[in-house]
């Protein structure tokens, strides 16, 4: 099974609001990294948070990492339109044995 | 800068035929993988290669091949495509500690 499940599915939300998304994983890790996809893209790199950091900030972006629970939330403030995308939590195995595995993805709407 | 080039973009095969996705980065990345994107399923790891020479299996390495002869290519070569193939297959590559992939624009897949 995979390693990253994420909540919610999908979340539709209006322009200016903030949008939360959480990923649940099973076993230890490196680090954990939120990509973004635009519909029939590749995935583009968002942020990286390492296993003994607690949150990051990156612009609009905040990450957080509980390791005792296993999860992580991306906050996206004052969303914009074109934030819409899909959103997808991997998690690097600690050992280092080279998988780098996904989520299921959150689809995020932002209507104007 | 090319990044990672992924061909061919579009694909139909017939049931027991045989193809191959080519893969190639101009980065100098030690670290390539393939993956599958199925509806609701997220990002499945195929294959992954930590370097020239060294493959290894992911989540769902059934019916396909993978070899990496050059730091540059990694090729996915599918044996006997079966309709449960049909996908969209990414490549990405990343330095050797997987901070941060970098993708492909996708091949799209069909076995009919």
């Amino acid at each position: 099974s995979q390693q990253g499940e994420e909540d919610p599915q999908a979340l539709s939300i209006q322009e200016g609001e903030n949008a939360t998304m959480n990923c649940s994983y099973k076993t230890s890790i490196n680090n954990l990294q939120w990509y973004r996809q635009n519909s029939g893209r590749g995935l583009v790199h968002l942020i990286l948070i390492r296993s003994n950091e607690r949150e990051k900030h990156s612009g609009r972006l905040r990450v957080t990492l509980d390791t005792s629970k296993k999860s992580s939330s991306l906050l996206i403030t004052a969303s914009r339109a074109a934030d819409t995308a899909s959103y997808f939590c991997a998690t690097a195995f600690s050992g280092n044995t080279g998988k780098l595995i996904f989520g299921q993805g959150t689809t995020l709407q932002v209507k104007p | 800068n090319a990044g990672v080039t992924q061909t061919p973009k579009f694909q139909v095969l017939k049931t027991g035929q045989s193809m191959t996705l080519q893969c190639a980065q101009d980065m100098n990345h030690e670290y390539m993988s393939w993956y599958r994107q199925d509806p609701g399923m997220g990002l499945r790891l195929i294959h992954y290669s930590v370097g020239a020479g060294i493959t290894d299996q992911g989540e769902v390495p059934n019916g396909y091949n993978v070899s990496r002869s050059t730091t540059e290519d990694f090729p996915l070569r599918l044996l006997s495509a079966a309709p449960s193939q049909t996908s969209v297959y990414f490549c990405a590559s990343s330095s050797r500690d997987r901070v941060k992939l970098f993708f492909g624009s996708g091949t799209q897949l069909s076995v009919l």
